[in-house]
């Protein structure tokens, strides 16, 4: 069965530090993975989303960035965290599209706070 | 374009049904979901329709889709206290990589 892991599950940061979130998925190949970010009262938002390795597509411009180094992993990064950078951050995957209904599994969430 | 809006707050008491609405402006999507999110945790899957479809029945959960007026609902039938949460509708599209997520409705039950 496929997994998701996300870590860390929380993180407080000072202003003007760098952010790396890991999102690893388990138990399937080639998969479309996305990072969403939920400020509060704001629902979902989609920031990133790769269909494959070293294939990033951004949903909005902002202070953060994402890589895809191996196919199950999906990296979020920021060289110098911004106070509107803290929420709570989600990575989901799903299968490629082939046409079909193609669901959405997510991580648990990393809660990250800016200082 | 994509937009997806949903209310914001939606209270109720245990037994009673509750309906959460959502609208979106793009005709052409596929299919339309519902999401659960519990406090600090990562979206669940609840139930999704296919947009040739005007109904659908999960055991307590049935969604009514009018696409006509572009309009999604979630009724959960004898609400518990246990589904109090963030409600999440979204839609995808043919050959598009991505969902839209709606603003989400927190859903209150209180005993």
């Amino acid at each position: 069965s496929q997994t998701i892991h996300q870590w860390p599950a929380t993180l407080v940061q000072p202003v003007g530090s760098p952010l790396s979130l890991e999102c690893t998925v388990e138990g399937t190949s080639n998969p479309n993975l996305y990072w969403y970010r939920q400020a509060a009262g704001r629902g979902l938002q989609l920031l990133f989303y790769s269909v494959g390795i070293g294939q990033i597509s951004s949903e909005v411009p902002q202070n953060l960035s994402a890589s895809r180094p191996q196919d199950r992993q999906f990296i979020l990064s920021s060289k110098k965290l911004l106070l509107s950078d803290s929420g709570f951050y989600l990575c989901a995957w799903r299968q490629q599209y082939r046409g079909t209904n193609e669901k959405l599994f997510f991580g648990s969430g990393t809660q990250l706070s800016v200082l | 374009g994509e937009d997806v809006e949903q209310s914001l707050f939606l209270s109720v008491r245990e037994g009673d049904s509750s309906v959460i609405n959502c609208t979106y402006t793009d005709s052409s999507s596929t299919y339309l979901y519902w999401y659960k999110q519990e406090p600090g945790a990562g979206l669940q899957l609840l139930t999704y329709i296919f947009s040739n479809m005007d109904m659908k029945q999960d055991q307590r959960l049935t969604v009514l889709l009018n696409k006509k007026d572009k309009h999604l609902s979630l009724r959960i039938a004898d609400t518990q206290t246990g589904d109090s949460a963030i409600y999440f509708c979204a839609e995808t599209f043919t050959g598009f990589q991505k969902l839209v997520f709606g603003t989400g409705t927190r859903l209150l039950v209180s005993p």
